[in-house]
């Protein structure tokens, strides 16, 4: 696609339910990254993957919370029982490889997140 | 892990004048990238400019300069003639061998008119 694509750009969900955030990345990025951002704050880094592979999950908060790439493109972040803590901005980014003339990471619009 | 430290939360500058946003880096690698990013209040993440730690020379695009000192793992980006738009969050960005992207906690732009 265009760009990097992040669906729903809203959601507001009850304490306690489950959410899944997906996340669409340019097509051919070998690295797909989610972030957790505050109003005023840089992104908080939660977890990223190479291909299919989770490289990284240092950055997710407590067991809640799970990601997967199954196949190396489209992921999704999973959040169960949520808490009204919860609530922020998350973010998608891609990058493709190092060795390309692109080296940034391209950030979708992000899913605002409430949970009451 | 590397770490990304920008020292000012807030800044301002005088639409028209020239301004210099700190940024400063921990890291054991040698072969990596930097980046700045602007995000207005519209909340995008918009790429603003970008250095290879291999290339001694500064980058520019258009305003926007950087200071690029690796010795001193230290990233500073200039906006000169700043105008009102470039009003918004500025954060800094390393890029490590592993392809993980580490961002500093920020900086708030105002330009004064």
């Amino acid at each position: 696609g265009a760009g990097v694509s992040q669906s729903p750009r809203y959601k507001v969900t009850k304490r306690g339910q489950d959410v899944a955030l997906r996340c669409d990345p340019i097509s051919g990025h070998v690295s797909l990254y989610w972030y957790r951002q505050a109003l005023g704050q840089g992104p908080e880094f939660l977890t990223y993957f190479n291909y299919e592979a989770q490289q990284d999950k240092s950055g997710l908060p407590n067991d809640r919370f799970s990601a997967e790439r199954p196949e190396g493109s489209i992921s999704t972040l999973t959040i169960q029982r949520t808490e009204q803590r919860d609530s922020a901005m998350y973010r998608c980014a891609s990058s493709p490889d190092r060795g390309g003339r692109d080296t940034e990471a391209f950030f979708g619009q992000g899913t605002r997140l409430t949970v009451v | 892990a590397q770490t990304v430290t920008q020292s000012q939360p807030e800044m301002s500058v005088q639409e028209a004048e020239t301004v210099t946003l700190s940024c400063t880096y921990d890291t054991s690698e040698s072969d990596y990238y930097l980046f700045w990013y602007k995000q207005p209040p519209s909340r995008q993440m918009i790429l603003v400019i970008r250095q290879e730690a291999y290339k001694q020379q500064n980058a520019t695009e258009n305003r926007f300069s950087v200071n690029f000192q690796k010795a001193a793992k230290s990233f500073s980006l200039k906006i000169s003639d700043s105008q009102l738009g470039d009003a918004a969050m500025y954060f800094c960005a390393y890029r490590s061998r592993g392809n993980q992207f580490y961002f500093g906690t920020g900086t708030s732009l105002t330009v004064i008119p």
